[in-house]
């Protein structure tokens, strides 16, 4: 079956470390995307890939970088200028299309927390 | 300014009744798509309901329902018959489709519901 494969599942993070999530997906989508959920809140997004070797900043990229060298993996690095990185973290696939009639499909998320 | 709102933090339904969640939204694009998604506690995103624009009819999938009124820019999301698996966090989200550059969804706040046995 196809879908979106985040880990780990649950991460701890030290004062001044970097810490790499994972986001892999088998759907063939073009478009990928990173949301930080805070507790009670909804998503905000940090970035976003519409093609490979591609990627923009999304309303709070601070502290945050990606790369996107395969069409598969979408790595997001919460870097130690990142003050407050607790949080959940989701990652989002599409095929890029803006007319589609199908939202997102996300993976089961990955929960930062500094220790 | 805020493009998606959900005025209910949170609402209980007793099991078995339905339910309406509130979403209302702001936009100038002529042409866009709304969505509900559930989120249990588990985290995942789930995709429950699509609404187009300019579909005449509005949309249903299962015990799911969207009561679009557009000149309201209101998109309610309907749970009839709850059942206890439906307590989780709901989000409602819009794409635009020519105001924006790449495949971009908003996302409301949510609106957490709680079923009572």
């Amino acid at each position: 079956d196809g879908g979106i494969t985040q880990s780990p599942k649950y991460l701890f993070r030290k004062e001044g470390q970097n810490v790499t999530l994972s986001c892999e997906q088998n759907l063939n989508h073009d478009a990928m995307y990173w949301y930080r959920q805070d507790p009670g809140q909804g998503l905000r997004l940090i970035y976003y890939s519409q093609i490979v070797n591609d990627f923009q900043k999304g309303d709070i990229a601070e502290g945050y970088s990606v790369s996107r060298e395969k069409k598969e993996s979408f790595p997001l690095t919460v870097t130690s200028a990142q003050k407050n990185p607790t949080a959940f973290y989701l990652c989002a696939s599409s095929i890029g299309a803006r007319g589609a009639s199908y939202g997102y499909t996300f993976g089961s998320g990955t929960r930062l927390t500094v220790v | 300014a805020q493009k998606i709102t959900q005025t209910q933090p949170g609402m209980f339904v007793q099991e078995k009744e339905a339910v309406t969640l509130d979403c209302t939204y702001d936009t100038s694009d002529p042409s866009y798509g709304l969505f509900w998604y559930k989120q249990p506690s588990s985290g995942e995103m789930i995709f429950l309901i699509y609404q187009g624009s300019y579909d005449q009819q509005n949309a249903t999938e299962g015990r799911y329902s969207l009561n679009f009124q557009k000149a309201r820019k209101s998109a309610n999301l309907v749970i009839s018959a709850s059942q206890l698996g439906d307590s989780a966090m709901y989000f409602c989200a819009m794409r635009e489709i020519y105001k924006t550059s790449y495949d971009k969804v908003i996302f409301g706040p949510g609106t957490s519901l709680s079923v009572i046995p």
